[in-house]
């Protein structure tokens, strides 16, 4: 089993569409949790960091659910310039500190 | 813009070359990361630098040999490497607490 997992999609969504993604993890040690984007053939960036309580930064939120090991990011009102690679990114504690990221959702919003 | 920047942006070389890839950021980051990405692939972890000290070395192959002269600067010197190493190589720092890194736009390696 892969550490973090997602769905490589593509999501195929409308202007407009609310989208969901999801991602599992299987270190119950691990302890931070972060979305970032990646346009294609550019780095990645940080989107936003995930909390237990649940965080919204505009139209994104983001939630932690540790007892099913399981974060989700929202995208309401999507845009043209949502269209990316979205990494779900864990950080443990194995041997130091290690950033493991998921294979990534790819998103196309089309007009 | 990222504050981490690297070089070069593009680097060709053969198999028996011997090149070096450079990342420098001016943040007063205390942590340094390599990572590779092949295409359509998420970033796979090499080696981390803590306090310019090698802290986490994921089993990459001796042909790759990272440095840290000082807290500013990071190198992967590069050397025998094999065509299968092509691939977007990408710097990221952090603060102490390595809870969020910050890339440099990378460079893309093509070996033949």
């Amino acid at each position: 089993r892969k550490e973090v997992e997602q769905d490589p999609g593509p999501f195929n969504v409308p202007e407009g569409a609310t989208v969901a993604f999801n991602c599992t993890y299987s270190n119950s040690a691990s302890q931070s949790f972060f979305w970032y984007r990646q346009d294609c053939r550019k780095e990645p960036k940080l989107l936003m960091s995930v909390y237990s309580s649940g965080n919204e930064d505009g139209r994104f939120t983001a939630q932690l659910n540790r007892a099913s090991q399981y974060i989700s990011l929202l995208i309401r009102d999507s845009k043209l310039s949502d269209s990316a690679t979205y990494l779900c990114v864990v950080l443990g504690m194995t041997g130091g500190f290690k950033t493991i990221f998921g294979a990534g959702t790819r998103l196309f919003v089309k007009a | 813009d990222t504050e981490v920047t690297q070089t070069p942006k593009h680097l060709v070389m053969g198999m028996t070359n011997k090149k070096s890839l450079k990342c420098e950021q001016h943040m007063g980051h205390r942590a340094m990361y390599w990572y590779k990405q092949k295409a359509k692939k998420p970033p796979e972890l090499m080696f981390v630098y803590s306090y310019e000290k090698l802290s986490i070395n994921e089993s990459v192959p001796s042909r790759f040999s990272p440095e840290c002269p000082n807290s500013s600067l990071l190198n992967l010197h590069l050397h025998a490497l094999q065509p299968e190493d092509s691939a977007l190589y990408l710097c990221a720092s952090s603060p102490t607490d390595p809870r969020i890194q910050y890339f440099g736009a990378g460079t893309r390696l093509s070996v033949l």
